[in-house]
């Protein structure tokens, strides 16, 4: 079953603009992963934020979590036509082997 | 580094068939693979969770006898989806994750369609 929970299901935006998205999980983690996926295409792995962290930087994206609340965001700046892509949180179990859960996904669009 | 293919990219099949998907570690290897399904716009569902040398694991709800899953060898991990149906059509994905990593590193994807 899916743990997370991902709004805007879906984004618009116009480059240059920076795209936030959001992330909320139901259970205790080990980890949350954030990954882009452009259509009919897998999984390019973006971002991994331990739960012991609190934000994480990578170029032009920037992770929160916020474990008290159960939530994660995913901060793109000065967005590309390229950033286009569905975004995916996955949540990493904390015993045994790092299973995922998957967030429904966000469908971002950036336009030139 | 960290590269995981699939075979075959796509595949098209008769309703009764058996068909295999390969997904290996190209550079690095694998104890855990994982398989997902994925539907048109929507998120992936993990499917099994194979481990190197033992029975693979299912999630609730995931037929065994029906996605046979083998993981051989630390680079190999093999689906087969035996007598499939149209309802079986899907995107199958698969995942690697590396010794002593948390991070998982997925194949680009089998696209299945059954006629």
């Amino acid at each position: 079953s899916q743990q997370g929970e991902e709004d805007p299901q879906a984004l618009s935006i116009q480059e240059g603009e920076n795209a936030t998205m959001n992330c909320s999980y139901k259970t205790s983690i080990n980890n949350l992963q954030w990954y882009r996926q452009n259509s009919g295409r897998g999984l390019v792995h973006l971002i991994l934020i331990r739960s012991n962290e609190r934000e994480k930087h990578s170029g032009r994206l920037r992770v929160t979590l916020d474990t008290s609340k159960k939530s994660s965001s995913l901060l793109i700046t000065a967005s590309r036509a390229a950033d286009t892509a569905s975004y995916f949180c996955a949540t990493g179990g904390s015993g045994g082997y790092n299973k995922l859960i998957f967030g429904a996904g966000t469908r971002l669009a950036v336009h030139p | 580094g960290a590269v995981v293919s699939q075979h075959p990219s796509w595949v098209i099949c008769k309703s009764g068939t058996s068909v295999k998907i390969e997904c290996r570690s190209l550079d690095f290897q694998a104890t855990t693979m994982f398989w997902y399904r994925q539907f048109p716009k929507q998120s992936l569902m993990l499917m099994a969770t194979s481990n190197e040398g033992s029975k693979a694991t299912y999630e609730q709800g995931v037929e065994k006898d029906k996605f046979l899953i083998n993981h051989a060898s630390l680079t190999l991990s093999t689906l087969t989806v035996t007598s499939a149906h149209p309802e079986d059509s899907s995107f199958y994905i698969c995942s690697a994750e590396g010794i002593r990593t948390d991070t998982q590193y997925f194949g680009p994807g089998t696209r299945l369609t059954v006629l």
